[in-house]
């Protein structure tokens, strides 16, 4: 069965800490693993990640692929008070009549307190 | 205007009404879904469909239908809503050559 695991499902931070949330994976066929930022709304497209060791990045977030052990991170430096939000980890399906649908985790909860 | 556009935003409803939810989307995408969220459950999958003709059920259709009405609409139905259908239904597209979901901004559902 094709699964994502987020961990931790909670964080609670301070501003100006460096946060990294994990995301492993278990999906047939895996084609790429996309980060989701969530506040109280719709998702938003944060980063595709398709190669291993290729780091990604976009101002304070980052993230990188090790298709080996089957993880991803997301890292967020000097986190603010606007990054609280839950982060969604998902894998991309490469087979089949599916290919290319998603598979959510369940998400991690970030809080930043001022 | 929204890429991804949900109808209605909020509704409240009786057990055993009859519940659309409207979905459209400018994109020009031909893959369109409906995922339910449940608070720390993360986004289920319902259907999807990859053109108007191809619909498909996802891990939890139970209970619900969809119509793919054109390309651009998507519609999901709850026959007769029961109460453990609450929860915050997403909206999303995507071209066939790309992994990059746009959602909608939500529709929250509540059965009574």
């Amino acid at each position: 069965e094709d699964k994502v695991v987020q961990s931790p499902l909670s964080l609670v931070v301070h501003e100006g800490d460096t946060v990294t949330l994990n995301c492993s994976y278990e999906v047939t066929n895996f084609r790429s693993l996309l980060w989701y930022k969530q506040e109280k709304k719709a998702p938003t497209f944060l980063f595709m990640l398709t190669s291993s060791g290729i780091e990604k990045k976009s101002g304070r977030l980052s993230s990188i692929l090790d298709k080996k052990e089957l993880f991803s991170i997301l890292n967020i430096t000097a986190t603010q008070t606007g990054d609280s939000a839950v982060y969604l980890c998902a894998g991309a399906l490469g087979y089949g009549g599916s290919q290319g649908n998603l598979i959510f985790g369940k998400g991690t909860k970030l809080s930043v307190k001022p | 205007d929204a890429d991804v556009t949900q109808t209605p935003r909020n509704r409240i409803t009786k057990t055993g009404k009859r519940i659309m939810l409207e979905c459209s989307q400018t994109k020009g995408h031909d893959r369109m879904y409906w995922y339910r969220q449940d608070p720390g459950l993360g986004l289920r999958l319902i259907y999807y469909s990859f053109d108007v003709k191809d619909i498909n059920k996802g891990e939890i259709s139970d209970g619900y239908s969809v119509s793919r009405q054109a390309q651009a609409k998507f519609s999901l139905s709850l026959e007769s809503a029961i109460p453990n259908q609450t929860a915050l239904y997403f909206c999303a597209s995507r071209d066939s050559g790309a992994n990059v979901l746009t959602f909608g901004a939500g529709s929250r559902l509540t059965v009574l």
